[in-house]
């Protein structure tokens, strides 16, 4: 059974910095693109970033390029989002979402598998 | 910002057909990239409920269906059933941002 399991999120001040990881289990985890989605209290969904299954191609929301930099360590199993410079509208439970391709940024890319979340507030 | 535009709400009652739209533009839903949609209830995550245009996943019910047509999209919901209350998201790349967007959200209510 596939299982996302995020983790790191919490309550920063507005211009820190803050990692996400999501531990990946269930599947071969270097086969596939991986995504962070997130969700602002109350709102709809929106993509924030996808990194190809060896980590050579990335993409990301204007919302949060140059802020923003996800990784991952196919060893570890593991998807990374780096977080700087937070902003208040940066809070949101951030989801971890398995691609049903290798790639980062396919056309035709949905996501089939998602995580529980991870809560972000950021607020002085 | 998304630009994939759906109702804000939609409601039926038990056994009536409803459909959620989602409209979007040249580049994206125009340019005959696929449109998926995930069903949400609240405080869950997302669960993919339609992949490229048409199909369902194992284990999602045939009453979920499809379609899309120019720059728009259509999820219909035939035979509802209390347990179909949720969010809706429709989900499509988009050329001109490079980005994927997410559909505005609908909720459906089981009347």
């Amino acid at each position: 059974e596939v299982q996302l399991v995020e983790s790191g999120g919490g309550l920063v001040q507005p211009g820190r910095s803050l990692r996400l990881s999501c531990a990946a289990s269930g599947f071969t985890f270097d086969d596939y693109g991986m995504h962070w989605v997130r969700q602002a209290p109350g709102k709809g969904l929106e993509w924030v970033a996808s990194i190809n299954w060896n980590g050579g191609h990335t993409g990301y929301a204007d919302s949060v390029k140059g802020r923003f930099t996800i990784s991952r360590d196919n060893a570890k199993n593991s998807l990374y989002l780096q977080m700087s410079g937070l902003r208040a509208e940066d809070t949101a439970l951030f989801f971890c979402a398995k691609g049903y391709v290798d790639t980062a940024m396919a056309r035709s890319t949905y996501f089939d598998k998602w995580g529980q979340g991870t809560l972000v507030s950021v607020s002085s | 910002q998304s630009v994939l535009t759906q109702p804000p709400s939609v409601s039926g009652a038990p056994g009536q057909r409803i459909s959620i739209a989602c409209t979007g533009s040249s580049s994206n839903i125009g340019a005959t990239y696929d449109v998926h949609w995930y069903q949400q209830f609240p405080g869950t995550a997302p669960k993919l409920l339609i992949f490229a245009d048409t199909r369902r996943p194992s284990g999602v019910p045939g009453r979920f269906s499809a379609s899309t047509s120019g720059t728009s999209a259509s999820l219909a919901i035939t035979g509802l059933q209390a347990e179909d209350e949720a969010d809706y998201y429709c989900h499509c790349y988009d050329s001109s941002l490079n980005a994927y967007l997410f559909g505005t959200g609908t909720k459906v209510t089981v009347l």
